[in-house]
């Protein structure tokens, strides 16, 4: 069974832009997490999806945002882009996301910010 | 308090020997307990996962559940240089009744010297 996939997988741009990364569950998997990874803060989570709604959201400015599709996978937008969003970005897939569901990383899109 | 706290390391040990990694978590309704392993410049890969108190134990990997003391545990046993890594601690932390997203520890980090 293939695993969660991650695109773009690096990314590179300059304040006051945008960017859209995209995320594909593995197969059978409904519900899709995303996380932002930093140096200094960890793993941070940003929001989960589930069966195109969202069901949970981190403590992030709405710059941040995501939605999902009827085949599962999932898009978050970073609108405005500002220098501190330099990260790693992951997305996780898992069965249903509650809490006895175990959740599998994809291989991240690093975004660097200029 | 930190929802989830675990010590930064580096934890360095010898090959062949039992790397203990702890993990304590603030919030008792926390129903689920993950061990993540990331290499440098990888993503997390899931390598344990408990739900009840008590061990579990997958080949020289050992979690062990108190969820009285709020504290969870990883032993590897026969320590190989290629465990060396960063270990991450992950829980399902309830919010208003709702679950479905982990809170990370910042992770240890392990050497394990030859």
């Amino acid at each position: 069974k293939a695993g969660v996939t991650q695109t773009p997988r690096y990314l590179i741009k300059t304040r006051g832009q945008q960017v859209t990364l995209s995320c594909s569950p593995i197969s059978g998997h409904r519900s899709v997490s995303w996380y932002q990874q930093t140096p200094g803060q960890g793993l941070q989570f940003l929001f989960e999806y589930f069966s195109e709604t969202q069901r949970n959201k981190g403590n992030f400015p709405g710059r941040f945002s995501g939605r999902q599709f009827s085949n599962s996978r999932s898009e978050m937008n970073v609108s405005t882009l500002e220098l501190g969003d330099s990260a790693l970005y992951l997305c996780a897939s898992s069965l249903s996301g509650w809490g006895y569901n175990e959740q599998f990383f994809g291989p991240g899109t690093r975004l660097t910010v200029l | 308090q930190k929802e989830v706290e675990q010590n930064s390391g580096p934890l360095s040990v010898p090959e062949g020997a039992i790397a203990s990694l702890n993990c304590t978590y603030s919030d008792r309704g926390s129903q689920s307990f993950f061990w993540y392993r990331q290499y440098s410049g990888k993503s997390p890969e899931l390598i344990m996962s408990i739900y009840s108190n008590g061990d579990k134990e997958d080949g020289r990997f050992t979690a062990q559940l108190n969820k009285a003391s709020q504290y969870v545990s990883l032993l590897i046993r026969d320590s190989q240089p290629s465990d060396s890594a960063t270990y991450l601690c992950a829980v399902n932390i309830m919010r208003g009744g709702s679950q479905g997203n982990l809170i990370f520890g910042k992770g240890t980090k392990l050497s394990v010297k030859p």
